[in-house]
C-alpha cells in the first residue's frame, strides 16, 4: 500500500522569498511517480511537477523545483520568489503500480495550506 | 484537448434522492479516477476504471454509491439514497495508463439537505 504524508498543515511566505513544502512517502513499489497540485480558493486541482522514481535528476518547471530523495522517501516542493497568486492548498501524490490489484493509482497527501504575505 | 468534463458543476438534493455525476474524460485516456474532497477527510480515492473496467473500489463508502464505465468517454458516479454526510466536492481525473500526471475535472459540489 502507498501512504503520503505532508506535516505541515499550513506555511506562511513573505512575497518574494523562497518556500518547501514537506513530502514524505511510503511504498515497497519499485517503479512510482510523485506529483504535486496545486488547487487554489476556487477549487480546481492544477497539475505542477512530477518526478519518476528513477529520475536521477530533480524535477524543475519554472519556479517549481522537486527535492527528490529516494533514500529518505522525501519528494520536497520548493517555490522560488513566491508571488501573492501562490496562496493555494498544495497536494503531494504518489502513482505506483499496486501489486494487489496489477493496476496503477494514485494517492494524496492532506495537503499544505500556503499563504503569502506581501 | 477540452480537458476532464465534469456535470454538474452544483448539485443541491434532499435526503434519500437519487443524485448522478458524470464525467467526460479526456480523449485517449485509458484510466479515470473518482474522488470525493472533503475538509475532514481530505481527497479521497473512490474509484479507479481502467480500459472502461472497474479496477480497485474499496474506496466506495458504501453500497449507496455505485459507479459505472459504459465506454471510453463517459462516466457516472451515482449515489441512492443520498444523505447529508455525502456533501463534498466529487471530482473526476483521467490519465494515460494511470502513472499520471492526472488530469482533473472541475469538480461538482453536491450538497445533500
Amino acid at each position: 500500500a502507498q501512504k503520503i504524508t505532508q506535516t505541515q498543515p499550513g506555511m506562511f511566505v513573505q512575497e518574494k522569498e523562497a518556500v518547501t513544502l514537506d513530502c514524505t512517502y511510503d511504498t515497497s513499489d519499485q517503479s512510482y511517480g510523485l506529483f504535486w497540485y496545486k488547487q487554489p480558493s476556487s477549487g480546481e486541482m492544477i497539475f505542477l511537477i512530477y518526478q519518476g522514481s528513477y529520475d536521477e535528476q530533480n524535477a524543475t518547471e519554472g519556479r517549481y523545483s522537486l527535492n527528490f530523495q529516494k533514500a529518505r522517501k522525501s519528494a520536497n516542493l520548493v517555490i522560488s520568489a513566491s508571488q501573492l497568486g501562490d496562496s493555494a492548498m498544495y497536494f503531494c501524490a504518489i502513482g505506483g503500480y499496486d501489486t494487489e490489484t496489477s493496476y496503477d493509482k494514485v494517492i494524496f497527501g492532506p495537503g499544505t495550506s500556503l499563504s503569502v504575505i506581501p | 484537448d477540452a480537458g476532464v468534463i465534469q456535470s454538474p458543476r452544483h448539485e443541491v438534493t434532499e435526503m434519500g434522492q437519487e443524485v448522478t455525476l458524470r464525467c467526460k474524460p479526456i480523449s485517449g485516456h485509458n484510466s479515470l479516477f473518482w474522488y470525493r474532497q472533503t475538509m475532514m477527510r481530505g481527497l479521497e480515492l473512490l474509484i479507479y476504471f481502467n480500459n472502461n473496467v472497474p479496477i480497485d473500489d474499496s474506496g466506495m463508502p458504501e453500497d449507496r454509491f455505485s459507479a459505472k464505465m459504459p465506454n471510453a468517454s463517459f462516466s457516472t458516479l451515482k449515489i441512492q439514497p443520498s444523505e447529508p454526510r455525502d456533501s463534498a466536492v466529487y471530482f473526476c481525473a483521467s490519465s494515460f495508463l494511470g502513472r499520471g500526471p492526472l488530469h482533473f475535472g472541475n469538480g461538482t459540489r453536491l450538497t445533500v439537505t
